[in-house]
């Protein structure tokens, strides 16, 4: 019944190397995020990928890379994994906005990705 | 442009009082503004939403009051309750737009 899952569910390991988090949703969404939150709880979107295109790629460094092998699923790559890049990882997936109507846009979200980097 | 600005950083509320959360924003475009509630270890959960044509939604224990001339919407939690501890994020977001701006959220405690 899971709407949005992650794997992992926490993620410990040392600079420089390199991991991948998983993201699934089984809502029939076109549309996948993943978005950072930092230690003082702020959200920020990373990317976006609409039908396997991506469609936002805020500004993050390059070691970051979304993977989207179909619309149900949008995995994240890093490489090189530094000591900032410890965060919670947010997985979400939306249908594509309507005009009107509705709970327009609503994003659902995945339980979450915590990452330590040491 | 893009900023969501949300006031207080955290509240603390006693049992049955009234929580008010307050955003305001610059974008005139942002044409939907939620509410998500996230508590500790899980995802935000989406609370309730406006539309600007409307100046307010009530949805159970939660209002939304909005207020076009000022840019500024505010969330009202009636009757608080323990249960009701989270951090509250507003959020805003163009026509058609899949990019969400969210605010730096608010750390409510409701005392029992």
């Amino acid at each position: 019944d899971t709407a949005v899952s992650q794997t992992p569910k926490y993620l410990v390991t040392q600079m420089g190397n390199d991991k991948s988090i998983k993201c699934e949703q089984n809502l029939g969404h076109d549309t996948m995020y993943w978005y950072k939150q930092d230690s003082k709880k702020f959200l920020k979107i990373m990317f976006s990928y609409n039908n396997k295109e991506l469609i936002i790629n805020e500004t993050v460094p390059n070691r970051f890379s979304p993977k989207s092998p179909d619309k149900a699923h949008l995995n994240l790559h890093i490489n090189s994994l530094e000591l900032g890049d410890s965060a919670v990882y947010f997985c979400a997936s939306s249908q594509k906005p309507r005009i009107s109507g509705g709970n327009y846009n609503e994003q659902f979200f995945g339980p979450g990705t915590r990452l330590t980097v040491l | 442009q893009q900023q969501v600005k949300q006031s207080p950083q955290s509240l603390i509320v006693q049992k049955g009082g009234i929580s008010i959360i307050n955003c305001a924003y610059e974008n005139t475009a942002f044409d939907y503004f939620p509410w998500y509630q996230q508590f500790p270890g899980k995802g935000p959960a989406l609370l309730i939403a406006i539309r600007p044509d409307v100046s307010e939604k009530k949805e159970g224990r939660f209002t939304i009051s909005f207020n076009k001339s000022a840019k500024q919407f505010s969330l009202h939690i009636m009757d608080s309750q323990p249960g009701d501890s989270a951090t509250y994020f507003c959020a805003a977001s163009i026509p058609a737009g899949q990019n969400f701006v969210f605010g730096p959220g608010t750390r409510l405690s409701v005392l029992p």
